[in-house]
């Protein structure tokens, strides 16, 4: 079974704040990537990452940054958190061509306030 | 840019009624996929539609891909409680393995 594993569900930070989210996954996969979904909005893809190292900005890529070191992990970083990006942000990994590399496994989500 | 509508956007029907999401495509789709997402929860995906025409059944959900591959549909016969979430189509972006996801249709059933 994939698992996707995010370091907290709920956080609380203030604005200006640089706030780190790690994800991790098992099953050596090699596209990895960051959502935010909000009420109306569904899922808007933030950062994806098809290796480590390597990334590439989704539709809403402003005020975030990534990084991935290592194959498993990948981080997305608010420079300074703003209140806009109050938030629940998902992060999901997949498969590469030969296996369906649209299934996403998702992550249970982390709830960003930003005060 | 590439953009996929669903609708409606929310239903609330009573325990043994049907139900379907719509979802339509600004492009034509090579593939379409559908995830489901229960309060509090993830989304987990449910199905891939590749072909034309496609039809595909899991047990009282039914997929469609439209023959133009720009619309798709999930119906589900006789809901139950259980088939409370949001549910979300999602279509390939045109290069890369990644989706540009529908806003969902949010499901609620009485019993």
């Amino acid at each position: 079974d994939v698992k996707v594993t995010q370091s907290s569900r709920y956080l609380v930070k203030r604005t200006g704040e640089k706030v780190f989210l790690e994800c991790v996954q098992d099953m050596d996969h090699e596209n990895m990537f960051w959502y935010r979904q909000d009420p109306g909005l569904g899922l808007r893809l933030i950062y994806f990452s098809y290796d480590v190292k390597m990334k590439e900005k989704g539709d809403i890529p402003e005020g975030y940054s990534v990084s991935r070191e290592k194959k498993e992990r990948f981080s997305l970083i608010l420079e300074s958190a703003s209140t806009n990006q109050t938030s629940m942000y998902l992060c999901a990994s997949s498969a590469p061509e030969g296996q369906n590399p649209y299934e996403q496994y998702f992550g249970p989500g982390t709830r960003l306030t930003v005060t | 840019g590439q953009q996929v509508m669903q609708i409606p956007q929310y239903q609330h029907v009573q325990e043994g009624e049907d139900f379907t999401t719509y979802c339509n495509s600004s492009t034509t789709l090579s593939n379409i996929q559908w995830y489901k997402q229960r309060p509090g929860g993830h989304p987990v995906f449910l199905i891939q539609l590749v072909k034309s025409g496609e039809v595909k059944k899991q047990k009282r959900l039914t997929f469609q891909f439209g023959e133009a591959k720009k619309n798709s549909s999930l119906h589900i016969t006789a809901t139950q409680t259980t088939d409370v979430g949001t549910y979300f189509c999602a279509g390939p972006i045109e290069y890369g393995n990644k989706l540009v996801f529908g806003a969902g249709t949010i499901l609620r059933v009485k019993s």
